[in-house]
């Protein structure tokens, strides 16, 4: 059973549009986050949900709009796509309360923008 | 500054040698290391975390830490082919963040 999961795997679109990445993940953990990975491999975090509220909001043009309609879904919209945007986008979770405070990661969406 | 510094390698060990990653971090006030594998097109898989100071082993891997130095290396012992991968360092941050490295890139040649 996949634990985080990502839809699209792929995203090819043009500059301007709107398009959105939809997560899930079924291990019951309270906290969902998305990262962004650009193409010199570094990943760096986006934004967090806690219980479907939004607890970590890192500098991310407003272009990027998160939701979490419940704690096991959280889905990243974003408006007016540009060249830039182009990246893998992963989506995780953790549990709340983690010994290890490790995050699960789905496996990702690769956003082309052209 | 960067946060969290790696050395973008490759690194380059032959087969059953030991793999020797590095990485170091800014902030004093982290509590948790982790390191993560990252083969080519997938997406990051947990493979040791640390909190003391010192080694900490599982299998043929060794986390180490020394907070005075803000020093995190893993040792990979017989090293494989199939540890051919790009190695990410995370520290935590605030609210439960983590801020990753750039990442080290291994290749096991046989």
């Amino acid at each position: 059973d996949t634990a985080v999961s990502q839809t699209p795997k792929y995203l090819v679109t043009q500059m301007g549009n709107d398009k959105s990445i939809k997560c899930e993940q079924n291990l019951g953990h309270d906290t969902m986050y998305w990262y962004k990975q650009d193409s010199k491999k570094f990943l760096k975090i986006m934004f967090s949900y806690n219980n479907k509220e939004l607890i970590i909001n890192e500098t991310v043009p407003n272009r990027f709009s998160p939701k979490s309609p419940d704690k096991a879904h959280l889905n990243l919209h974003i408006n007016s796509l540009e060249l830039g945007d182009s990246a893998v986008y992963f989506c995780a979770s953790s549990p709340i309360k983690s010994t290890s405070g490790g995050k699960f990661f789905g496996p990702g969406t690769r956003l082309t923008v052209l | 500054q960067k946060e969290v510094e790696q050395n973008s390698g490759p690194l380059s060990v032959p087969e059953g040698a030991i793999a020797s990653l590095n990485c170091t971090y800014s902030d004093r006030g982290s509590q948790s290391f982790f390191w993560y594998r990252q083969y080519s097109g997938k997406s990051p898989e947990l493979i040791m975390f640390i909190y003391s100071n010192g080694d900490k082993e599982d299998g043929r891997f060794t986390a180490q830490l020394n907070k005075a130095s803000q020093y995190v290396s893993l040792l990979i012992r017989d090293s494989q082919p199939s540890d051919s991968a790009t190695y990410l360092c995370a520290v935590s941050g605030g609210y439960n963040k983590l801020i990753f490295g750039a990442g080290t890139r291994l290749a096991v040649h046989p």
